[in-house]
């Protein structure tokens, strides 16, 4: 299985703050990694497809870069909404795998 | 517009088994695969398998292989997720989600609102 691992697993962060968080995956697999933000009480929401595609309605704040092993998430201007748990997560081979998550928490 | 509508909760002694639905309307059922995702308390993501609507096809992860099976019926454009043997740590929400797999890349863009399932004696 392709394991994917996140850092950090926590973050604090403010209002205004850029937030940065890294995905590094096994082995490579090329572009197929997609980022997912979740709520407490709710289903995961796609952010990134692809590693780089921002799906339609989100924010633009939002970012993703990479390929290969190495994959980032970047949050511009963070917002309030914006504090949540975050998921990496690659499509490359079956079983598809996620990241252990990293909490953005408000400092 | 897309929708992924899950059945209730459910409470389930160990050793039962546990069957979920997830009734997907506003889109063209059979073009495209659905997963499950389960996330337990206090742990993260972790993907289960997927079943292909068109013609039924599944791939489960290894760790639930014998104990869990995807099935559809698409006159109702349902899914299904039936665990069998359910131990403690089972106790989870289950989520379904929907994947474009015809063409990469792939990944889950629209989910249910998912399903607590909960394993007590």
């Amino acid at each position: 299985d392709i394991q994917m691992t996140q850092s950090p697993s926590s973050l604090s962060a403010s209002v205004g703050d850029r937030v940065t968080i890294t995905c590094r995956a096994s082995q490579s697999i090329a572009n197929y990694l997609n980022w997912y933000q979740r709520k407490p009480g709710k289903a995961p929401n796609l952010l990134i497809l692809a590693a780089s595609s921002l799906q339609s309605g989100v924010p633009s704040r939002f970012s993703g870069s990479g390929s290969g092993t190495d994959f980032t998430l970047t949050i511009n201007n963070l917002q309030p909404e914006d504090f949540a748990t975050y998921y990496c997560q690659q499509s490359y081979g079956v079983p598809w795998t996620f990241g252990q998550g990293t909490k953005v928490e408000i400092k | 517009q897309v929708r992924l509508v899950h059945s209730g909760a459910e409470v389930k002694e160990p050793g039962a088994s546990v069957k979920v639905s997830c009734k997907a309307s506003g889109y063209t059922f059979t073009n495209y695969y659905m997963h499950w995702v389960r996330q337990a308390p206090g742990q993260g993501l972790e993907w289960m398998g997927m079943i292909n609507p068109n013609g039924g096809g599944t791939s489960y992860a290894q760790k639930f292989q014998g104990r869990l099976t995807m099935t559809r019926d698409t006159s109702t454009s349902t899914v299904y997720m039936e665990l069998s043997s359910l131990i403690s740590e089972d106790t989870a929400v289950y989520y379904c989600a929907r994947d474009r797999h015809y063409a990469a890349p792939f990944y889950l863009d629209y989910w249910g609102q998912g399903t607590l399932v909960t394993i007590s004696s």
